[in-house]
């Protein structure tokens, strides 16, 4: 059974590029999260989805950022616009109904 | 969820056992209690999780007092590859996030 599926590992983009990072969950986990850890910082949940829905998305800046979970596919997670302050590494989660959830490996961004 | 309280930094021995503290006092009668850890900026690492019960896996042990206010993960013998940041969260056990405090780093010595 492989773990939580995340791509690509490190993304690099300029000033005011785009960024898509994507998250495959484990596989019978309905539950997916995403949470970003500053450099020398902790980690902070952003949004939690399930398929096809955002059911909490308080951690989510206001601007510039989204998320979806659809039906098919992965869920993505989406920085339009990206600054400096957006270099970070990005950590997605993913939970079945009961019991706890597992983490990807994380997508590292660079902004430059 | 339910605050928790964690030791800010801990050292121990290469080969003994790690016990590290959580205090969660408000934790409310459905909340479990979860522990993760993360090596070095890698992803989170699931550790145990309870509700009231002791419990123990391959990686370690983890005591609930019966009240429930507090609880103590042991790791038997800790090895250089257990120093990281552990945290301690108390959650319900039906979906929803996870929200991490500071957690306490460990430092494994030889």
């Amino acid at each position: 059974n492989a773990g939580v599926m995340q791509n690509p590992r490190h993304l690099v983009r300029r000033r005011g590029q785009e960024a898509r990072l994507r998250c495959s969950p484990m596989k019978g986990h309905s539950h997916v999260y995403w949470y970003r850890q500053l450099p020398e910082e902790g980690l902070k949940f952003m949004v939690y989805l399930q398929k096809e829905n955002i059911i909490d998305e308080s951690g989510m800046p206001k601007e510039r950022f989204s998320a979806e979970f659809p039906k098919e596919g992965p869920s993505i997670l989406r920085i339009q616009q990206v600054v400096r302050g957006d270099s970070a590494a990005y950590f997605c989660a993913s939970s079945p109904d009961q019991g706890g959830a597992f983490f990807g490996q994380g997508t590292r961004l660079t902004v430059v | 969820d339910a605050k928790t309280t964690q030791p800010t930094s801990m050292d121990c021995a290469e080969g003994r056992a790690a016990n590290l503290p959580c205090n969660h006092s408000t934790i409310s009668g459905n909340e479990y209690v979860y522990w993760y850890r993360q090596i070095h900026s890698q992803g989170p690492q699931y550790i145990i999780h309870g509700l009231k019960n002791n419990e123990t896996n391959e990686m370690a042990s983890l005591i609930i007092t019966e009240d429930r206010k507090s609880s103590t993960l042991i790791l038997p013998h800790a090895t250089l590859r257990d120093t990281a940041v552990y945290y301690c969260i108390a959650t319900h056990n039906q979906g929803g996030k996870l929200i991490f405090g500071q957690g306490t780093e460990l430092s494994v010595k030889p």
